[in-house]
């Protein structure tokens, strides 16, 4: 089966510009996260979804960070503006259901703040 | 959110067996114990999850203690492709689960 598409691999941007990530999960499944992956350190979750709702979005810079997914489908993370403690890399992943089922990952979108 | 402890580090001989513990002397009844490793340059990739009896499957066995407080994930035959960062993390078998990653243990293998 297709896995968790990522878009772009790289980005580098300079301090204060807005930047957007795009994810595509694993068809069908119905909850998508968002993490924050910083050199070094193990992934933070940023957002979840369930559908087209959000479940948890306690972790997300709110004053920064915005995401959205449309149709309960395809989704995207923006940064706006961004600062030089974003660099990180940005994770998607999907399950079928929300409850105990395992996660599929992307392979990132790794941001530079320059 | 329950807490794991594991080690930084870990390192191993390829086509040895290998033993990443983890402790979880806060878990609750209904957490399960889950792990996840993150190659070079990937996200991470489900390994095995378990709640009360070990488990195996054909990337590895998990070895649950009687009274919950820790775990082993057990690697048969280390290759180095195994070398990863290994995550053991709890997650809360009701309502909307998430993974809450600590830091794990980077394992390296040795040809």
């Amino acid at each position: 089966e297709a896995g968790v598409a990522q878009s772009p691999r790289y980005k580098i941007i300079e301090k204060r510009q807005s930047v957007a990530f795009w994810c595509n999960p694993i068809s069908g499944h119905a909850t998508l996260y968002w993490y924050q992956q910083i050199l070094g350190q193990g992934p933070k979750l940023l957002i979840q979804f369930q559908n087209n709702g959000v479940v948890d979005d306690s972790q997300l810079p709110k004053d920064r960070f915005s995401a959205e997914r449309l149709k309960g489908v395809d989704s995207t993370l923006k940064i706006q503006p961004a600062k030089l403690e974003d660099s990180a890399v940005y994770l998607c992943a999907s399950s079928l259901y929300a409850n105990n089922e395992k996660l599929f990952f992307g392979s990132g979108t790794q941001l530079s703040v320059l | 959110d329950a807490k794991t402890t594991q080690p930084n580090s870990m390192e191993s001989n390829e086509e040895e067996p290998v033993h990443l513990p983890c402790n979880h002397s806060t878990i609750s009844g209904t957490d399960y114990i889950h792990w996840y490793r993150q190659l070079p340059s990937q996200g991470p990739e489900y390994v095995i999850h378990g709640l009360t009896s070990n488990v195996n499957n054909r990337m590895a066995s998990l070895a649950i203690a009687e009274d919950r407080k820790s775990s082993t994930l057990i690697l048969h035959r280390a290759t180095l492709r195994d070398a990863a960062v290994y995550y053991c993390i709890l997650m809360f078998s009701g309502g909307y689960n998430k993974l809450i990653f600590g830091a794990g243990t980077r394992l390296a293998v040795h040809p």
